[in-house]
């Protein structure tokens, strides 16, 4: 199985702050690669899909990048709704498989 | 606006068959892929697997062959069953729609606890 890597598994930001979080495969993946956000007793929100792709209705701020091993969830000026668990997911071989997730937190 | 509710029972016994369904309103079963993802209390996101509207499934090996989901395009729902339940199985079981390209979710249902317990 392809095993997904997050780091950092959480972080503390502040509004307007910019946000990398970063993803990375045991083995290459193409660009088959989704970002989630999860808020508590919420199902997850599709973000990003093949690497780069904005999920429509999401804003701009949210940027997918990489492709291979490593990639990376960037937030360019953090909103009080971004405080969230963030999720990335491969879909180039079965099974899919998730990140073990990175919690964003509030400074 | 496609939306999906996961319905059945909360708790389920040890050795029991765990059920559940998931149905689709505003949008069809055709055209896509339809899967279920769980999620253990406190814990990260499993793939258990997934269908194709007509047939097709995939599942995660890691669950053993004990998982079968099926469809029913007449009622717009597909369900999960999953054998054999131990407490390892307690977690909220997600359905969600893949969104045609890209072999991502967009459409997830709210989720709901199923507790293996006796």
């Amino acid at each position: 199985d392809v095993q997904m890597t997050q780091s950092p598994s959480s972080v503390s930001a502040s509004v307007g702050d910019r946000v990398t979080i970063t993803c990375r495969a045991s083995q290459g993946i193409g660009n088959w690669l989704a970002w989630y956000q999860q808020k508590p007793g919420k199902a997850p929100k599709l973000l990003i899909y093949t690497a780069s792709s904005l999920q429509t209705g999401v804003p701009s701020r949210f940027r997918g990048s990489g492709s291979g091993t490593d990639f990376t969830l960037t937030i360019s000026s953090l909103q009080p709704e971004d405080f969230a668990t963030y999720y990335c997911q491969q879909a180039n071989s079965f099974p899919y498989t998730f990140g073990q997730g990175t919690k964003l937190e509030i400074k | 606006q496609v939306q999906l509710q996961e319905s059945g029972p909360g708790l389920v016994r040890p050795t029991e068959t765990l059920s559940l369904t998931c149905t689709v309103s505003g949008g069809s079963l055709s055209d896509h892929y339809w899967g279920w993802i769980r999620q253990p209390p406190g814990k990260g996101l499993e793939w258990i697997g997934y269908i194709y509207y007509n047939g097709s499934p995939n599942y995660n090996r890691s669950l053993k062959s004990r998982a079968t989901i099926s469809v029913d395009t007449s009622k717009n729902r597909f369900s999960l069953e999953l054998t054999s339940v131990t407490a390892a199985d307690t977690a909220v079981y997600y359905c969600a729609r893949e969104r045609g390209s890209g072999w991502s979710f967009d459409y997830w249902g709210q989720g709901t606890l199923v507790t293996v317990s006796s």
